[in-house]
């Protein structure tokens, strides 16, 4: 069974700090990963979307990086805002043979405050 | 373009009494999945749905049904609530059933008094 952790469950940081959020899976033959961010009350916004063969992917000011073999992806936030305050979560979505479906493992995310 | 709608955005029902959610997916997306979130157990997943067809289904009771009609759009069926319903319910549209970016919408919250 996929098991999806996040690390730290929480995080306050000022403003302009570099910031890196962590998340690991326990079964390595996934299709993809996906960063979220979850404002309170609100559905997910997608933020980045990392195939299985694809070491990182960058938008702006994200960047995440996948480790399959390691079972480990790193979401890095250059020059944190008040805005980026949220939470984060990871999922994976497992390879079942060459094809994925469509379920997503949740991570229990990380709660992001950002203070000015 | 627009993104994935969900409604009712809020509803309160009473135990025992049933539900209907609905999904409208992106233009174009075929795939529809379900999540419940709650406080407790995070973002489970409920079920998939490709081409009218249930694709994947999680570790929920048959209380919980789904379906999707022929323009792609999904409703969620909740029966006999309880307490436990209570929850934020998560839709999902991806362009294609295999590693595709999965798109959500705002949810429905769901209280069951």
């Amino acid at each position: 069974k996929q098991e999806v952790t996040q690390i730290p469950a929480a995080l306050s940081v000022p403003e302009g700090e570099n910031l890196v959020l962590n998340c690991s899976f326990t079964d390595s033959a996934i299709y993809n990963l996906q960063w979220f961010r979850q404002d309170p009350g609100k559905g997910l916004t997608s933020l980045l979307l990392i195939q299985s063969s694809q070491r990182e992917q960058t938008s702006g000011r994200l960047n995440a990086s996948l480790d399959k073999s390691s079972g480990r992806s790193t979401l890095y936030i250059a020059a944190s805002q008040p805005g980026d305050s949220a939470t984060y979560l990871c999922a994976v979505r497992l390879d079942a043979g060459g094809t994925s479906y469509g379920k997503l493992t949740f991570g229990q995310g990380t709660i992001l405050t950002v203070h000015p | 373009k627009a993104g994935v709608t969900q409604t009712p955005r809020y509803l309160i029902k009473t135990r025992g009494q049933q539900v209907t959610l609905s999904c409208s997916p992106i233009s174009g997306h075929r795939s529809v999945s379900w999540y419940q979130q709650t406080p407790g157990q995070g973002l489970q997943f409920l079920f998939e749905y490709f081409s009218e067809t249930q694709r994947n289904k999680g570790n929920f009771p048959g209380r919980f049904s789904g379906r999707q009609f022929s323009n792609s759009r999904s409703e969620m069926n909740v029966s006999t609530l309880e307490l436990g319903d209570s929850a934020l319910y998560l839709c999902a549209s991806s362009l294609a059933l295999t590693g595709a970016e999965a798109f959500f919408g705002q949810g429905t919250r769901l209280t069951v008094v």
